[in-house]
């Protein structure tokens, strides 16, 4: 199965910051990679598709590169309500997989 | 307007076996893919398997199989996971998705609606 590693498993930082996310694959996987948002108590929220893809609803703050092995979810200004632990996941095998995590913290 | 809901917790014997469920209202049951994903606790997030109902097709993670059962009831619309020969590392948050067409790309249909969670417990 594709493993999926995320860097850094965790972070603190302020509002306001700028956070980013990588999450690197253990064989090329094209674009096919989302970023979920992932709060206690709650089913996943979907932000980012096919990579790069913003889902319809979430702040543009939200946005996702890369292809292939490397990708990258970035929160460009943070927001009070955007911590969270966050998750990418791939689709280009038969077997999805998630990334182990990354938890945003209030600094 | 798409909604999962799920079974309420479970509390259950290692050895034995629990059955969730998920109703899916909203949207064209047949159509899409459902998933299954739990959260141990102090855990991520970790892949179980899906299911094309229309198709009646099914994909375990290489870690469940044998032991997890993914099937649909196209009368109900509702999707059921099974886990047999439950261990207590099995305690954990079940949820269910559902893709959307909205977000269909390059061949993936990217999952989008989740259920509420459903915990089970693995315990003696």
């Amino acid at each position: 199965a594709i493993q999926l590693t995320q860097s850094p498993s965790s972070l603190s930082a302020s509002v306001g910051d700028r956070v980013t996310i990588t999450c690197r694959a253990s064989q090329g996987i094209s674009s096919a990679l989302a970023w979920y948002q992932h709060k206690p108590g709650k089913g996943p929220r979907l932000l980012i598709y096919d990579a790069s893809s913003l889902r319809s609803g979430v702040p543009s703050r939200f946005s996702g590169s890369g292809s292939g092995t490397d990708f990258t979810l970035t929160i460009s200004s943070l927001q009070p309500e955007d911590f969270a632990t966050y998750y990418c996941q791939q689709f280009n095998s038969d077997l999805w997989t998630f990334g182990q995590g990354t938890k945003v913290e209030i600094k | 307007q798409v909604q999962l809901v799920q079974s309420g917790a479970e509390v259950k014997k290692p050895g034995s076996s629990v059955k969730v469920s998920c109703k899916s209202s909203g949207g064209t049951f047949n159509s899409y893919t459902f998933s299954w994903v739990r959260q141990a606790p102090g855990e991520g997030l970790e892949w179980m398997g899906r299911i094309i109902p229309i198709l009646g097709m099914t994909k375990d993670a290489q870690k469940f199989q044998g032991r997890v059962r993914i099937t649909a009831d196209k009368s109900t619309s509702t999707v059921y996971m099974e886990l047999r020969s439950l261990r207590f590392e099995d305690t954990a948050v079940y949820y269910c998705a559902r893709d959307a067409p909205n977000y269909c790309t390059n061949g993936v249909c990217y999952p989008v609606d989740w259920g509420q969670g459903t915990l089970v417990t693995v315990s003696s």
